[in-house]
């Protein structure tokens, strides 16, 4: 397995412009999450997916921030506008309803810069 | 939610075992005790998790104190490998899929 993929990896992008990040969560896995993680805040969850249908997005941090996804093999957070303190590592994470492990597998991230 | 504290960093040697702890002390008797760990520039991996016995993989060790406020993840030797950021995280067995992250421990090899 591939494991989860993320894209772009990297993205620099000028204040006001809006910036989709896609995540194709691993084959079989119905729950998915998106993170944020900068040095100040750590690691924040964002929103996440059960089944496709979004269970918990209390993280989100105002209405510029959204996220779909409209089958189990591809998700979007999209942030529009887009301002320079939405900079910061944001990453994907799939997980399988398998009891206590709750083992979550991320995928490498994408970096995020808006000027 | 329930919250832990680590501390900031630590360091150890090579092949020498390490003893990371963590502190839960508003911990819920159904939360579950999970670690993480994060190498430079990648994403977050399971590492070991535990309710109330010790437990052993392939990867580590988990000791929980016997009242549950406090656990160590014991890494046997140490390599340069292991040289990441160690979370300690509480979930709810109620809400399993939800975990709620600190800064962590940063550990130098």
């Amino acid at each position: 397995d591939a494991g989860v993929i993320q894209s772009p990896r990297h993205e620099v992008t000028e204040m006001g412009q809006e910036v989709t990040l896609r995540c194709k969560p691993i084959s079989g896995h119905n729950s998915l999450f998106w993170y944020r993680q900068t040095m100040m805040r750590g690691l924040e969850l964002l929103i996440y997916f059960n089944n496709n249908v979004p269970i918990d997005d209390s993280g989100m941090p105002e209405d510029r921030f959204s996220a779909k996804m409209p089958n189990a093999s591809f998700s979007t957070l999209k942030i529009q506008p887009s301002e320079p303190r939405d900079s910061a590592v944001y990453f994907c994470a799939s997980s399988l309803p398998s009891g206590s492990r709750n083992e979550q597998f991320f995928g490498p991230g994408t970096r995020l810069t808006v000027l | 939610d329930a919250k832990t504290t680590q501390p900031n960093s630590m360091e150890s040697n090579e092949e020498e075992p390490v003893h990371l702890p963590c502190n839960h002390s508003t911990i819920s008797g159904t939360d579950y005790i999970h670690w993480y760990r994060q190498l430079p520039s990648q994403g977050p991996e399971y590492v070991i998790h535990g309710l109330t016995s010790n437990v052993n993989n392939r990867m580590a060790s988990l000791a929980i104190a016997e009242d549950r406020k406090s656990s160590t993840l014991i890494l046997h030797r140490a390599t340069l490998r292991d040289a990441a950021v160690y979370y300690c995280i509480l979930s709810n067995a109620g809400n399993n899929r939800k975990l709620i992250w600190g800064l962590g421990t940063s550990l130098a090899v």
